[in-house]
């Protein structure tokens, strides 16, 4: 079955250390999204890649780094810049995004990132 | 800049009634879509209904109705026959059709805060 796999669940770090959330998808999707959710909060975007090898900053770029050397891989890298890393993290897909703004994300299960 | 509103943090709807989640949003855009997302407590976002900016007809999708005011800017969602599996996050999000750099890509999904649906058995 095509679909978003994020690994690894849970993921626990100390602060200091630098991360990276990895993101799967079968689908053939050409764009990619890395989300951040604070409880009980929406969804705010922190990378998004229309492309193979192009990405653009989302709202809350700073702390973050991502790459997209396949088209199937969107790896985020929580930096130790960032300042309040707790939270949980949602990658996502959607076919080719050019015109086509019907098209919705489909979602991965998501990673809980805890820093202590 | 678009913008994406949902004004009640939790709601309560009583099983087999209907209840209706609010959402208003802003944009500039002419050409835009509306998507409602559900998200249980194990947290996987499940894509529920979508609304474009120029479709006539208000969206259904099963249980599922969007009351589509385009001229009030408003897209509820609206759960017929609540069911207590219905208990969940509810978002509200909207993508405009150019991005907000004008180039002919999509813009970026934008969502709400979210309202929290419990159902009363």
């Amino acid at each position: 079955d095509g679909g978003i796999t994020q690994s690894p669940k849970y993921l626990f770090r100390k602060e200091g250390q630098n991360v990276t959330l990895s993101c799967e998808q079968n689908l053939n999707h050409d764009a990619m999204y890395w989300y951040r959710q604070d409880p009980g909060q929406g969804l705010r975007l922190i990378y998004y890649s229309q492309i193979v090898n192009d990405f653009q900053k989302g709202d809350i770029a700073e702390g973050y780094s991502v790459s997209r050397e396949k088209k199937e891989s969107f790896p985020l890298t929580v930096t130790s810049a960032q300042k309040n890393p707790t939270a949980f993290y949602l990658c996502a897909s959607s076919i080719t995004p050019q015109g086509r703004y019907n098209s919705p994300l489909h979602f991965g299960n998501g990673t809980r990132l805890t820093v202590t | 800049a678009q913008k994406i509103t949902q004004t009640q943090p939790g709601m309560f709807v009583q099983e087999k009634e209907a209840v209706t989640l609010d959402c208003t949003y802003d944009t500039s855009d002419p050409s835009y879509g509306l998507f409602w997302y559900k998200q249980p407590s194990s947290g996987e976002m499940i894509f529920l209904i979508y609304q474009g900016s120029y479709d006539q007809q208000n969206a259904t999708e099963g249980r599922y109705s969007l009351n589509f005011q385009k001229a009030r800017k408003s897209a509820n969602l609206v759960i017929s026959a609540s069911q207590l599996g219905d208990s969940a996050m509810y978002f509200c999000a909207m993508r405009e059709a150019r991005s907000s750099h004008g180039s002919s890509n999509t813009g970026k999904l934008i969502f709400g805060q979210g309202t929290t649906l419990q159902v009363k058995p």
